[in-house]
């Protein structure tokens, strides 16, 4: 069964402090994988996209990361702003059609 | 560059209405489009996409229907709305088969009273 998993399903941090947000996946055939930030009440933002063959990827203080052979990929956020509280959705892509499985998202809250 | 629209951005309506939520894309041809539903706590939920004109997938039966009139014009739909039609509904598009370049509606709220 075609499957996304997030975890931890909520985090909270002190601004400033680092986090790493987690994904995991049994989508197959494997297409791509991508991070979403999706502020309360709007549309979810693309983060980073990567492919089979892309380990890391970086959009400014967001790194994600990706092994596709144990399927898992993390997101990692530095010097977290009180602006990174919001949804973290990871949506992994099958290679054919209108195949996208979601995960359910990481709700990220960062306090001063 | 290619944009998307989604409008209104919030909408109460009574039990029973009528409903007809928009989204059209700029800068692209031939999008494909996509309706999805995100329920507090839960993922997104495609509800229906569409490659072309006048075609239209549904993904899960419901109180809704989708069409498009146009290429770049997608039409969520319902002729009386539930109280469970209640949610938080997005409007998408992307261009290919790998789906690379997906990108989100910025959203409508929609309660039903």
């Amino acid at each position: 069964k075609n499957q996304v998993e997030q975890s931890p399903q909520s985090l909270i941090i002190l601004e400033g402090k680092n986090c790493t947000l987690q994904c995991n996946y049994t989508v197959s055939p494997f297409s791509n994988l991508r991070w979403y930030k999706q502020d309360t009440g709007r549309g979810p933002v693309s983060l980073t996209i990567m492919t089979f063959s892309e380990n890391t990827k970086s959009n400014g203080r967001y790194t994600a990361t990706l092994d596709a052979d144990t399927k898992q990929s993390s997101l990692h956020i530095t010097a977290s702003q009180l602006s990174d509280s919001a949804s973290y959705i990871c949506v992994v892509s099958r290679q054919a059609g209108t195949a996208l499985i979601f995960g359910k998202g990481t709700t990220l809250s960062v306090s001063s | 560059s290619q944009t998307i629209h989604q409008w209104p951005a919030t909408l109460v309506q009574p039990v029973g209405s009528p409903l007809s939520l928009e989204c059209t894309v700029e800068g692209t041809s031939n999008p494909n489009l996509y309706w999805y539903r995100q329920a507090a706590g839960r993922g997104l939920q495609l509800l229906f996409y569409s490659v072309g004109i006048g075609q239209i997938s549904s993904e899960v039966p419901q109180n809704l229907s989708a069409s498009r009139p146009q290429d770049r014009q997608f039409i969520l739909s319902s002729k009386k709305l539930l109280l469970s039609d209640s949610g938080f509904y997005l409007c998408a598009f992307d261009r290919g088969v790998t789906n690379y370049g997906y990108t989100f509606g910025s959203g409508t709220r929609l309660t039903v009273v």
